[in-house]
């Protein structure tokens, strides 16, 4: 298997454009979340779907960050308009099961100027 | 509140020197517990866990960690370190538990290990 994949690897965007990042699971698994890291504040998730839906979202920042996983194979984290603040890596993760080893993707960088 | 503390930021040690990595957590039942490595510029992977029963776990690449309740503490040991092992090491804990799993996992703040030839 390829492994959780992301895309872009960077992205370097001005600040009020939006930025979207994408995220393609492992196949089979049940499960996807995102995470952002930090210097300031370490690993956070910020969302997480089980088959699709989102079941917990409490750690989205604010209204400018939005998910989507419109199937199984996808997911894209989007951030509109985007600020400097924003700037971080954002790692997205999958698991076959509730519970599961989380499996990491190898992030995407995003810098805001 | 469910929390994960990692006491040393930086480590420093020499190859072939032992290693522990530092875990502390505060969580209000028996936790599940992860560390995790995280090679620069690369995601995270998973090393060992501890769900229950020994509370002495192995992991890959020569790691293990113990568990001990009295403690709230997670230690990550390995008798050998390798200079390949340089990375940043996370220790978390499975939050929000339920029967037969978590649904989400809460991160110290890492460890920087560099290992000196």
């Amino acid at each position: 298997d390829a492994g959780v994949i992301q895309s872009p690897r960077h992205e370097v965007t001005e600040m009020g454009q939006e930025v979207t990042l994408r995220c393609k699971p492992i196949s089979g698994h049940d499960y996807l979340f995102w995470y952002r890291q930090t210097m300031m504040r370490g690993l956070e998730l910020l969302i997480y779907f089980n088959n699709n839906v989102p079941i917990d979202d409490s750690g989205m920042p604010e209204d400018r960050f939005s998910a989507k996983m419109p199937n199984a194979s996808f997911s894209t984290l989007k951030i509109q308009p985007s600020e400097p603040r924003d700037s971080a890596v954002y790692f997205c993760a999958s698991s076959l099961v509730q519970g599961g080893e989380q499996y990491f993707g190898p992030g995407t960088r995003l810098t805001v100027t | 509140a469910q929390s994960v503390t990692q006491p040393d930021i930086h480590i420093t040690v020499s190859e072939g020197a032992s290693l522990e990595l530092r875990c502390n957590y505060s969580y209000g039942a028996t936790p599940y517990l992860f560390w995790y490595v995280q090679s620069p510029g690369q995601g995270l992977q998973l090393l060992l866990k501890y769900f229950s029963g020994d509370t002495l776990v192995q992991g890959i690449k020569g790691f293990e960690a113990e568990f001990k309740r009295s403690q709230s503490s997670f230690n990550l040991r390995k008798p050998s370190v390798h200079w390949s092992d340089a990375a940043e090491y996370f220790c978390a804990v499975g939050a929000n538990r339920f029967s037969g799993g978590y649904n989400k996992l809460i991160f110290g703040a890492g460890t920087r290990l560099a290992v000196h030839p």
